[in-house]
């Protein structure tokens, strides 16, 4: 198994512009995650979608930010316009819910440079 | 609600040592704990887990008690490497809604 794939791996950009992040989970999982990690700030959860529907999005900043998932194979993250504050590392994880032993696996992530 | 807390760093330890990292845990209902790490650069990896009081999780030399009664899951290793040089995560599982909860993170820097 590929493991989770985020794409891209680093992003540089200048604040006003659209910035698109990527992501696919391991085949066959249900849950999709999306998470922040800052030196400030540590790791913050935005969004979490079950079987391609958001569950929970109280994590998300402000609403320069949304998440879709339009397939269990695919997941879009977008800041629309950038901030230099949105700069940080962003995470995409999956898992499957089996009982009490679900574990979350975490892509790479895509490290983001606002200027 | 749910919370995890676990003990600043860094900590710095000389190849060999004994090393315990402390982490507790607020939660509602009967959550499962995990440990992950992060070496520098990539993504959190899954180090151990246990699912139920009293299990203990283990990997790679690192052990983890589910303690109900203290609400903790403090992760202990006998005699860490250099290569155990990583950030590491004391993380919650909210079974109802399968929501993870992350501490803040520990850095562990050992010294040849």
């Amino acid at each position: 198994d590929a493991g989770v794939i985020q794409s891209p791996r680093h992003e540089v950009t200048e604040m006003g512009q659209e910035v698109t992040l990527r992501c696919k989970p391991i085949s066959g999982h249900d849950y999709l995650f999306w998470y922040r990690q800052t030196m400030m700030r540590g790791l913050e959860l935005l969004i979490y979608f079950n079987n391609n529907v958001p569950i929970d999005d109280s994590g998300m900043p402000e609403d320069r930010f949304s998440a879709k998932m339009p397939n269990a194979s695919f997941s879009t993250l977008k800041i629309q316009p950038s901030e230099p504050r949105d700069s940080a590392v962003y995470f995409c994880a999956s898992s499957l819910r089996s009982g009490g032993a679900d574990t979350q696996y975490f892509g790479p992530g895509t490290r983001l440079t606002v200027l | 609600g749910n919370s995890v807390t676990q003990m600043e760093g860094p900590v710095t330890l000389s190849e060999e040592a004994f090393l315990t990292i402390n982490c507790t845990y607020t939660a509602t209902g009967y959550p499962s704990l995990f440990w992950y790490v992060q070496y520098p650069g990539e993504g959190l990896q899954l180090l151990l887990k246990a699912t139920k009081a009293d299990d203990k999780g283990s990997n790679k030399g690192f052990e983890a008690t589910y303690r109900k009664e203290t609400t903790s899951f403090h992760l202990e290793k006998g005699s860490v490497q250099v290569s155990d040089s990583a950030v590491y995560f004391c993380a919650l599982r909210d079974r109802n809604f399968n929501k993870f909860y992350f501490g803040s993170g520990t850095k562990l820097n050992v010294k040849p």
